[in-house]
């Protein structure tokens, strides 16, 4: 089946940094979906993006479409603590097929 | 506005045991429903999904099983539970296709806060 290649599996950066993950597919995806997860808890939506080459940002997170539609990329710029958690890329083709997900990308912000 | 609730939020059993975990969604009518499970700090394992009553796809063979009984609830169940069915499971919706302004098909999906299973 379809697979997405998200890195880094994790990373560890100072509070104030910026951050930058991405995910690539070998395959066509229509929608990119980027969520976060915190500990023990459900994964939370953060930005949904549906045309290639699309730029949106939500407050310091900021997400791309690819113009290839085969990857996407997640930056969050001047990082806090509160920014731990895990990062899910997740991709679909139409519309009532599952959602692909990455494997995550495991952040931890030393202060 | 819509909500998703589980329960419940934690659960021990003995292996063995049978399971039943339960998922309801508010504030929306014949969603896609789906279950996950998580490891201890790995990806998410899509098990079953539902784009509507009495219909269920299976993407893992298992001893699980899923059910909806009714349009906004969805059900994972197990007869007898085995160690590595311990983890995470996450109920998530999703409002099917749809097309945006732009004619372009979206199907954002929303997670549940998650049922921690721990089989003994």
């Amino acid at each position: 089946g379809q697979q997405l290649n998200q890195s880094p599996q994790s990373m560890f950066i100072q509070e104030g940094e910026d951050v930058s993950m991405n995910c690539t597919s070998s395959s066509i995806f229509n929608t990119w979906l980027w969520y976060k997860q915190d500990p023990g808890e459900g994964p939370v939506l953060l930005i949904a993006l549906y045309k290639a080459g699309e730029l949106t940002s939500n407050g310091r997170l900021t997400a791309q479409f690819g113009i290839t539609r085969k990857d996407s990329f997640l930056n969050i710029s001047a990082s806090i603590p509160s920014d731990v958690g895990i990062y899910f890329c997740a991709g679909q083709n139409s519309g009532n097929t599952p959602l692909v997900f990455g494997k995550g990308t495991r952040l931890s912000v030393i202060a | 506005s819509q909500t998703i609730h589980q329960w419940p939020a934690t659960l021990v059993q003995p292996v063995g045991s049978p399971l039943s975990l339960e998922c309801t969604v508010e504030g929306t009518s014949n969603p896609n429903l789906y279950w996950y499970r998580q490891a201890a700090g790995r990806g998410l394992q899509l098990l079953f999904y539902s784009v509507g009553i009495g219909q269920i796809s299976s993407e893992v063979p298992q001893n699980l099983s899923a059910s909806r009984p009714q349009d906004r609830q969805f059900i994972l169940s197990s007869k007898k539970l085995l160690l590595s069915d311990s983890g995470f499971y996450l109920c998530a919706w999703s409002g099917g296709a749809g097309t945006s302004a732009q004619g372009v098909y979206y199907n954002e999906q929303f997670f549940g806060p998650g049922t921690r299973l721990t089989v003994l």
